[in-house]
């Protein structure tokens, strides 16, 4: 039993690289969303989708992109890191009527 | 606007002792609130949630509306409950608000 797998766990960039953190989760569940954990700001909302080909903003969306092609997937893209971009970034999902939400494991991203 | 605040980021207790994390919130609808929390190396979970009523490791927490709280309580705490605690909101439109978390050690 999966749940929601990210990859990679950790990653070094340098500014203006590019790179997309993968979330995945085998539960067939229509929500999907991507936070950003900073010391001393809790977990804020960066994008989520509630379904395949619908994705909308939270609270911090810029600099990061997403798609859903499939139910499964998840993308958080980077198009030009910068250091503020350095974070712990969870994935998660929830079935579209059980309020409980499933959380990766993390990826700790540090942008140099 | 902060929907959720956890005023506490550290807490220490003696093992043994009960402990209370302080959450309150600001919403006009009708919110739903949770209690999740990340144990060392490991990914956040659900730990309760105010709709359930349940007690889950001991734990406990009540909704007040009146003081907009919901405060998670344990009576004995244990050394395995040291972890990062985060009170969540879930809004009207589905979407969730987390507080800055409190990291809980229990001293032996």
């Amino acid at each position: 039993n999966a749940g929601v797998t990210q990859t990679p766990k950790f990653q070094v960039l340098k500014t203006g690289q590019s790179m997309t953190l993968q979330c995945a989760q085998d539960m067939n569940h229509e929500y999907m969303s991507w936070y950003r954990q900073d010391p001393g700001m809790g977990l804020r909302l960066i994008h989520y989708s509630v379904g395949a080909g619908i994705t909308d903003q939270g609270e911090v969306p810029n600099g990061y992109n997403v798609s859903r092609s499939t139910t499964e997937d998840f993308p958080l893209r980077l198009l030009s890191a910068a250091p503020s971009q350095t974070s712990v970034y969870f994935c998660a999902s929830r079935r579209q009527m059980n309020t409980e939400a499933f959380f990766g494991q993390g990826t700790r991203l540090t942008v140099v | 606007a902060q929907r959720v605040t956890q005023p506490e980021k550290l807490l220490s207790v003696f093992k043994g002792a009960p402990v209370e994390l302080k959450c309150n919130y600001s919403y006009s609808g009708s919110p739903e609130l949770f209690w999740y929390v990340q144990y060392s190396r490991q990914r956040l979970q659900l730990l309760l949630r105010h709709i359930s009523r349940e007690s889950i490791k001991g734990f406990t927490a009540d909704l007040n509306k009146g003081e907009t709280s919901f405060h998670l309580k344990k009576p004995f705490a244990q050394e395995e409950d040291s972890a990062m605690y985060y009170c969540a909101l879930r809004d009207t439109g589905n979407q969730f608000y987390f507080g800055t978390g409190t990291s809980l050690t229990v001293i032996p």
